[in-house]
């Protein structure tokens, strides 16, 4: 089975300072890809980062980066440069091939509060 | 143009009743998804389809039953509905069986029970 562990229900960061959220996770899967979304307050969820579990170079698209430990079985997201849009809730997900790749598992999500 | 769309957004009705959500992809995807999202905001799938064909039914009570009429469309109907059936029910969809990329999410249909 796999699961999704995020620990910190809620964070806080200033305006311009970076930020990571932390995620860690079980499978038994030998194959399977680590997610990243974000839930404004609107409601809708949007796709941020994906890591594959072969993937040898940490995942990076823009201000995000995916910080994938294997060993540590961890996919900690970081935020650089934080900006107000960017107060919302955040959900570590994953799919792995024993499944193939049908069924994305999430984590109970944290919150993130940017202040000025 | 909306990638992934699910009407109505809200539903407000009574306990018994008996409702529908449509959603319908234009993104030429083989895969669409069912999701509720509840008041802790866990997200947890309901049923996923490939190509018109169930794949997975993740436990969920027999009064929800999802029809794919093609692979563009998964729709979700729900009989004698419960108060615990209050939720956001998210409609999604990805690339075949077996690809490892992204889902896209519909806005989400906001569901009330009274």
């Amino acid at each position: 089975a796999q699961k999704i562990t995020q620990t910190q229900p809620g964070m806080f960061v200033q305006e311009k300072e970076a930020v990571t959220l932390d995620c860690t996770y079980d499978t038994s899967d030998p194959s399977y890809g680590l997610f990243w979304y974000k839930q404004p307050s609107s409601g809708e969820m949007i796709f941020l980062i994906y890591q594959g579990s072969y993937d040898q170079q940490n995942a990076t698209e823009g201000r995000y980066s995916l910080n994938f430990q294997k060993a540590r079985k961890s996919a900690n997201l970081v935020i650089s440069a934080s900006q107000l849009g960017d107060s919302a809730m955040y959900f570590c997900a994953m799919r792995g091939v024993n499944t193939g790749f049908q069924k994305l598992v999430f984590g109970t999500g944290t919150r993130l509060l940017v202040s000025p | 143009d909306t990638a992934v769309s699910q009407t109505p957004k809200y539903l407000v009705t009574q306990m018994g009743n008996d409702k529908s959500i449509k959603c319908e992809q234009n993104l030429g995807h083989d895969t669409m998804y069912w999701y509720k999202q509840d008041s802790k905001k866990f997200l947890k799938i309901m049923f996923s389809y490939n190509n018109k064909e169930l794949i997975i039914n993740e436990t969920v009570p027999n009064r929800f039953s999802p029809k794919s009429p093609d692979k563009a469309h998964l729709n979700l109907h729900i009989n004698s509905l419960e108060l615990g059936d209050s939720a956001v029910y998210f409609c999604a969809s990805s690339l075949g069986q077996g690809n490892t990329g992204e889902l896209f999410f519909g806005e989400g249909s906001r569901l009330t029970v009274l």
